[in-house]
């Protein structure tokens, strides 16, 4: 089955500036690429995604990059925020067939003011 | 549009009992999937399911656990006999039929005495 591997566990950035997370995935059949937010004792919450077909994808202060053929996404965060400071989740799974979320073990990401 | 329901947020069960879990799907989704977060860790697959059908129960344990998604009515993740390795968070997610975009409920804290 797929298996998610996400980098680092714990990242500590000064506001301001950027955060990078890495995941890399083992199923090359996989095509669809989510990043989730969660904040102590929330829900999960969709930040952005990307499809196979997408190399990048940009929405504001977030962006997400694609290497198919490593088998590795990243998520950036420019200009961090205080509220930014969340553990973030990255998956991986099909669009169709099996559709369940893999997901990585999560990134604790504390921004200093 | 009302966001993924679950009920209820909090459930404290003895050893023994049964735990029923509820999750009302987003407007107009169709798709449902359960997963389970364990204290500090990620989220793991259990079940996912479409109107009256399994689809994939790969990641549910095969005693103690079931899942159904009725016709009418929400879906319902039911542990029988709990122990208390079962106390974690249990979260929903619904999806449209299309793409595999999966947003979560606020999730049901189970707590085993």
């Amino acid at each position: 089955g797929e298996n998610v591997e996400q980098h680092p566990s714990t990242l500590s950035v000064q506001e301001g500036d950027s955060a990078v997370i890495k995941c890399t995935y083992s199923d090359s059949a996989s095509n669809y690429f989510p990043w989730y937010k969660q904040e102590l004792g929330k829900r999960p919450q969709l930040i952005i995604d990307i499809r196979s077909n997408v190399g990048e994808k940009k929405d504001q202060r977030i962006a997400v990059t694609l290497n198919k053929t490593a088998k590795h996404f990243s998520l950036h965060i420019t200009e961090t925020q205080p509220e930014d400071s969340a553990v973030y989740f990255c998956a991986a799974s099909y669009d169709t067939g099996r559709r369940a979320l893999t997901f990585g073990s999560g990134t604790r990401l504390q921004v200093q003011p | 549009n009302a966001g993924v329901m679950q009920n209820p947020r909090h459930l404290v069960r003895r050893r023994g009992q049964e735990a029923r879990l509820r999750c009302s799907p987003m407007k107009g989704h169709s798709h449902v999937y359960w997963y389970r977060q364990l204290p500090e860790e990620g989220l793991k697959f259990m079940v996912y399911l479409q109107k009256e059908n399994i689809i994939d129960e790969s990641g549910m344990p095969k005693e103690r656990f079931s899942a159904e998604f009725p016709k009418e009515g929400p879906s319902i993740l039911r542990i029988q006999q709990v122990v208390r390795g079962d106390s974690a968070a249990y979260f929903c997610a619904s999806s449209p039929s299309s793409y595999n975009e999966q947003f979560f409920g606020p999730g049901t804290r189970l707590t085993v005495l």
